[in-house]
Parts: C-alpha cells; structure tokens; sequence
C-alpha cells in the first residue's frame, strides 16, 4: 500500500498560485494519484486525479514527474475559500483495496 | 437528495454505551466505505463493501466495531461498549465501483463519548 507524504501546513496569500508537492516513492505501476479538498465539518470533496504527465481541469492542475514518486497539486490564483485541507493519496484503480489518506496539507490562504 | 447522506449529524453518548450510525449511499453506487477523522487528524479506513459481497473489514479497530449494508445501499455502522477513544467524525463514502474516483463523500457524524 503506497503512502504518501505532504507538508503538514502551508501559508499563502490571496491571488498566488499554490503548489503542493506529494511524495509517493513506493507507487505501484497500477496506482493512480487522486487528490482531495476538505473543509471543516465536510466531507472531503474529490478535485483531479491523474496517472503521468499533466492533468488540468477547471480548478486545479496535477503535474506528475516521470518516475511517479511525486505529485505536485497546482491552484491557480488562490482565493480565501480555498483554505482546507488537501489530501494526497495513491491507490489501484484495479485491483482495489483501500486508498491511503495520510494527515494531508493544511492551506491557510490570508487576504 | 443527490448526495451521500449520513444520520445524526451529531451524537453524543455516555461511555458504556451502544451507537449505531447511518448512512445512505448515492443510488446506484456499488462501493461504500466507512472511515474514522480523529481531530486533526487523516481519514483511518474502516470497512469497505462492494454490492453483495464480503466487506473487507481489515480497518476495523476492535471486535467493538461492525457494519453491514442492507440489500446493496443503506448501511449502518454500530459501535458497541462505546469508550472515550472512539470519539471522532465516522465518514461514509460511495462510488459506481470498486476504486473508481472520486468517492463522493457525506459529511459525517460527529460521535462523542462522555
């Protein structure tokens, strides 16, 4: 079961771009590398998931190196609503079994 | 309603005692999952059902612990001889199948022991 490590917490201010880095050595080849967004007293809500390269879609884009041991999350122009916990996390998509969420990324955007 | 939907939102109990909580997955989503948010803290994997078949039940912290899933949708997570430990947000989670993302999410019940 691959694990996953991100920064416990990061500070930034509104209208910056955000990256938030995800280290996944142990990745398996089936893996896919999903990323979540939770506010508090909320359910954890899905914002991109991808494989290798780059995905983009309206809110976020996923930047994945070619040996897969990372993931960088990208938020272009960060508003204050975008302060929340983002969680990392790898699993395979086939064969599942449980999907790993760590403790996650606290982002703390300042006006 | 659209979405996963999990009941009480809040509940709060005495040590000792017995709780049972609920969860309404989206029709016709296959996949269910239970997990435990300690404050603070990630999301800890409890148990996982898939239609009609076995759930893996490795997460589960203690014989305390059980879940079952009713005719392939509501299921119901109940905690028995409940103690100070448990005390935690329980989130259940669907999917149209095994693995498939995003896992849509309710937002949980927020159980306390006294």
């Amino acid at each position: 079961l691959a694990k996953t490590t991100q920064p416990i917490s990061m500070d930034s201010y509104e209208g910056q771009e955000v990256n938030i880095t995800c280290s996944h050595n142990n990745i398996a080849t089936n893996d896919y590398i999903t990323w979540y967004q939770q506010f508090p007293s909320q359910g954890p809500r899905f914002i991109i998931q991808g494989y290798k390269t780059k995905v983009t879609n309206e809110v976020a884009s996923l930047f994945i190196p070619a040996d897969r041991k990372s993931s960088t999350l990208s938020l272009p122009r960060v508003s204050l609503s975008d302060t929340a916990v983002y969680y990392c996390l790898v699993g395979d998509m086939r064969n599942f079994n449980k999907f790993y969420f760590g403790s996650g990324t606290k982002l703390n955007v300042k006006p | 309603g659209a979405g996963v939907s999990q009941s009480p939102s809040n509940k709060v109990t005495e040590k000792g005692k017995d709780v049972e909580l609920r969860c309404d997955p989206i029709s016709g989503h296959t996949a269910l999952y239970w997990y435990r948010q300690s404050l603070g803290q990630g999301l800890e994997f409890l148990i996982y059902f898939q239609g009609n078949s076995a759930p893996d039940k490795s997460g589960l912290p203690s014989d305390r612990f059980s879940a079952e899933r009713t005719g392939g949708s509501v299921s119901t997570l109940t905690i028995q001889r409940t103690q100070q430990e448990d005390s935690a947000v329980y989130l259940c989670a669907s999917s149209p199948a095994p693995g498939d993302q995003p896992q849509h999410f309710g937002d949980g019940t927020r159980l306390s022991i006294l």
